[in-house]
Order: C-alpha cells, then structure tokens, then sequence
C-alpha cells in the first residue's frame, strides 16, 4: 500500500514567521512530487512539481525541496502571511500502486495570525 | 486563466439515487481525472480518462461509477445507485501532457450528500 504522509497536522503561526512542512512518501517506482495549496471553497491549486532528486523550487516567500532517495520533500514559507492561511496538500504520483496516478497526504493546516 | 469548473456545488440525493457530476475541463486539455475525498479523509484516486477511454482506476470505481465525455467538453462521473458511504467532495482535475505526472488543474468540486 503506497502511503503518503505529512507532518505536521496542523500549524499555528503568528504573522512574520517562518514555518515548514514534511512529506514523507515511498521512493520507489516515483516519478513525480506535487505540493498544492487548497483554500476553503476553492480550487486545489499547483504549488510545486519536483521529479529530481535534489530539485529545490520557489515561488515567492514559498520554497520546497525533494529527496527521492530518503523519500520526503519539505515546503518552506518565508514571513507567514495572513492570506498563507490554507491547507497544504502534497501527492505523490507513482507506478507503486500497479497504476499510474496521484496519492495524496492528509495535507498541514495552516493558520498565519496577524 | 483557464480553469477547470464543476457544477453543481452542491448535490443532496437520496440513497438508491443516480447522480451526475458535470465538469468542464480546461480547453485543449486532454487527461482528466476524478478524484474524491470523505469528510475527514485523505483526498482519493478515482479514475483518469484520455482519448475517450479509462485509463486508470482505483479499486474505489466499481461497477456503480462510470465516466464518459459525451460531447466533447463535458467530462461527466455518474454513480448508478448512490450509497451512504458515496457522501465525499468530487473533484474533478483534468492535464495537458504526461498524464499529468507534470501536474494537474483540479476544479472547486462537487459536494455530494446522500440520505
């Protein structure tokens, strides 16, 4: 059974910090990590994608990182901001289940207080 | 920019009831995909569809689900007889390339209540 696992659950900040997630996936048959980011009511949407082991990627404030061989890849948030408030999903997308797809992680909750 | 949409929002059904759930995919898309997720669970793989065909399911798409793009821009996810346990979000997702290994463009999704 493929498993998808992030840490942590949820996540309590005050605005200006700095915080990051983990993503623990099973390396084997990987051909690609996604990070999402979900607000209520909206649409998930693409973050990051990293196939490379090493791959390190960033878009503003956000920055995430890839280890294939270990299996888990990190999303960094620079100066948390109010509007970062979201859940952050990460999925792994894999041959590890007989079937090429996407198997998410249960997702971090983050709440940014002003 | 282009977006996936979903309609409807919100669906309540009665158990033993079909249901279609309707999305529009992003124009020259060409993979799409459903997935759902029960309140409080991990989002789940259902299906991904490409040149009019399943090309991938999970154990969760048994004979009651059922997907098919009958128009050409309408990608729809029926379910024959609606169970309680079948209450999740829909969403739908849909790529360009790859089989969307480069990422996918995923919809609002559809809230499904069965009674």
């Amino acid at each position: 059974i493929l498993n998808v696992e992030q840490s942590p659950q949820s996540l309590h900040v005050q605005e200006g910090d700095s915080t990051n997630f983990t993503c623990s996936f099973p390396s084997s048959n990987f051909y690609a990590l996604h990070w999402y980011r979900w607000e209520t009511a909206k649409s998930p949407e693409a973050l990051f994608v990293m196939t490379l082991n090493g791959d390190e990627k960033k878009k503003g404030r956000i920055s995430a990182t890839l280890n294939t061989k270990e299996g888990y890849s990190y999303l960094y948030i620079k100066g948390s901001q109010p509007e970062d408030s979201a859940t952050y999903l990460c999925a792994s997308f894999s041959m590890d289940t007989g079937r090429r797809a996407l198997t998410f992680g249960s997702g971090t909750r983050l709440q940014v207080q002003p | 920019e282009p977006e996936v949409t979903q309609t409807p929002s919100h669906q309540v059904t009665q158990m033993g009831q079909e249901v279609i759930l309707r999305c529009v995919p992003i124009s020259n898309h060409l993979y799409f995909y459903w997935y759902r997720q029960i309140l409080g669970q991990k989002v789940e793989f259902l299906v991904s569809f490409y040149n009019n065909e399943i090309s991938e399911k999970s154990e969760i798409f048994d004979d009651q689900f059922s997907v098919e793009r009958p128009d050409g821009s309408n990608f729809t996810l029926k379910i024959r007889s609606t169970k309680l346990e079948d209450s999740a979000m829909y969403f739908c997702a849909t790529s360009g390339a790859l089989a969307g290994i480069l990422g996918q463009f995923f919809g609002p999704g559809t809230r499904l209540t069965v009674l």
